[in-house]
């Protein structure tokens, strides 16, 4: 089956712009997760969403925001973008919930979106 | 924080066995091991999981000690597509978030 596919591959973007990313989750799978990676901090937990509603938040400012569809799809949005915002965002997609899930609710990844504020 | 302490690289020899140790010392009874890694602009990987019992898939192995304070993650023939940086997660409930660490970056030496 398909797996996660996340869009666009790469964007630029100026400061105090906004941005929405999207990411398509595996089929059947009814939880999208978003990661962000930059070098220095390494994969940090931004937000869960599970059947339309956002189970959970990492430790993000409220310009980091998102939403899932009733087709399980999801977007994240980013406004008043900074030079800091610039990263890897990362979603993965599960069948339960990352936060119920347990033993045997592996996550998969996509590719990410790479993001490059100017 | 991180609930999970790691070396923040290591060396292995390609064709041995790469042993990734993972500190874990406050983690909950119920709480799972998780392993993923993340080879160069890819998506982390899921590698393997368990509680408290030793875990061996096609991939690895996952060795928990008895009081569940750390593990290792056993790689045994380590190849050149094995370089990455490898994450261990423990699910912190009470908080519930997931927090990743920095991770380990293993280098694969030909």
């Amino acid at each position: 089956k398909a797996g996660v596919t996340q869009t666009p591959r790469y964007l630029i973007k100026t400061r105090g712009q906004q941005v929405t990313l999207s990411c398509s989750p595996i089929s059947g799978h009814r939880s999208v997760s978003w990661y962000q990676q930059t070098p220095g901090q390494g994969l940090q937990f931004l937000f869960e969403y599970f059947s339309e509603t956002q189970r959970n938040k990492g430790n993000f400012p409220g310009r980091f925001s998102g939403r899932q569809f009733s087709n399980s799809r999801s977007e994240m949005n980013v406004s008043t973008l900074e030079l800091g915002d610039s990263a890897l965002y990362l979603c993965a997609s599960s069948r339960l919930s990352i936060l119920s899930g347990g033993a045997t609710n592996e996550q998969f990844f996509g590719p990410g979106t790479r993001l490059t504020v100017l | 924080d991180a609930k999970t302490t790691q070396p923040p690289s290591m060396d292995c020899a390609e064709g041995r066995a790469a042993n990734l140790p993972c500190n874990h010392s406050t983690i909950s009874g119920n709480e799972y091991v998780y392993w993923y890694r993340q080879i160069h602009s890819q998506g982390p990987q899921y590698i393997i999981h368990g509680l408290k019992n030793n875990e061996t898939n096609e991939m690895a192995s996952l060795i928990i000690t008895e009081d569940r304070k750390s593990s290792t993650l056993i790689l045994p023939h380590a190849t050149l597509r094995d370089t990455a940086v490898y994450y261990c997660i423990v699910r912190v409930e009470e908080d519930d978030k997931i927090i990743f660490g920095k991770g380990t970056r293993l280098h694969i030496l030909p």
